[in-house]
């Protein structure tokens, strides 16, 4: 059973361009968040997305947009890259549940650098 | 503003040599808290989750306990393939809200 497949596993871009990430959650999951997380920090959320809808965002800008496919699987695009945009880029799945965030299971994440 | 602590940073042990790391919470309406492991270059994976006070749940040489303002991650006798970033994140608020606020980590190095 394949966990959360992320591609690229690298990806260097120059400031200004854009940059379109690609995850596949586990098997059975229907829910995908997306997490940023840079060099010795821990992560910080996306979004999450369920049935295809963004079903929460967190405090990022409109440069930061996703998609979800009806297979489950999910993109995060990223317009007008900045410096800052460097960072590994984690996508998690797990299924829909409850209130309460289910087991999450996360991907080895894309390294997005910017130059 | 709902903000998570980890401590130490860092903590360097020898093999067998028990210790604990703390996960300190300030939010409005805790749900749940969760304990994660990070190996380089790879993304976290699920150790715990804990809901309320005083509630407990071990897994081989960790146990997580939780309090009303903390949480924290023993390892007994651990072994360099424990050897890694502990995590710790809460989930709060409103049923609606599925977003996790994440700590800064603790990177655990255990010397043979």
């Amino acid at each position: 059973d394949a966990g959360v497949t992320q591609s690229p596993t690298h990806l260097i871009k120059t400031r200004g361009q854009q940059v379109t990430l690609r995850c596949s959650p586990k098997s059975g999951h229907d829910t995908v968040s997306w997490y940023q997380q840079a060099l010795g920090q821990g992560p910080q959320f996306i979004f999450q997305y369920y049935e295809e809808e963004e079903r929460q965002r967190g405090n990022f800008p409109d440069r930061f947009s996703g998609h979800q496919f009806p297979n489950y699987s999910s993109e995060l695009n990223v317009n007008a890259l900045l410096l800052g945009d460097s960072a590994l880029y984690l996508c998690a799945s797990s299924l829909r549940g409850g209130p309460i965030v289910p087991e999450a299971f996360f991907g080895q994440g894309t390294r997005l650098t910017v130059v | 503003e709902d903000q998570v602590t980890q401590s130490p940073e860092a903590l360097r042990l020898q093999e067998g040599e028990s210790s604990s790391l703390n996960c300190s919470y300030t939010v409005s309406g805790l749900r749940g808290l969760f304990w994660y492991r990070q190996d380089p270059g790879k993304g976290p994976e699920f150790l715990f989750t804990l809901y309320s006070a005083g509630e407990e749940k071990e897994k081989e040489r960790l146990k997580a306990t939780l309090t009303k303002k903390e949480s924290f991650l023993h390892i007994t006798a651990p072994k360099p393939e424990d050897s890694a970033t502990y995590l710790c994140a809460v989930q709060a608020g409103e049923d609606s809200n599925y977003q996790l606020i994440w700590g800064a980590g603790t990177k655990l190095i255990i010397k043979p």
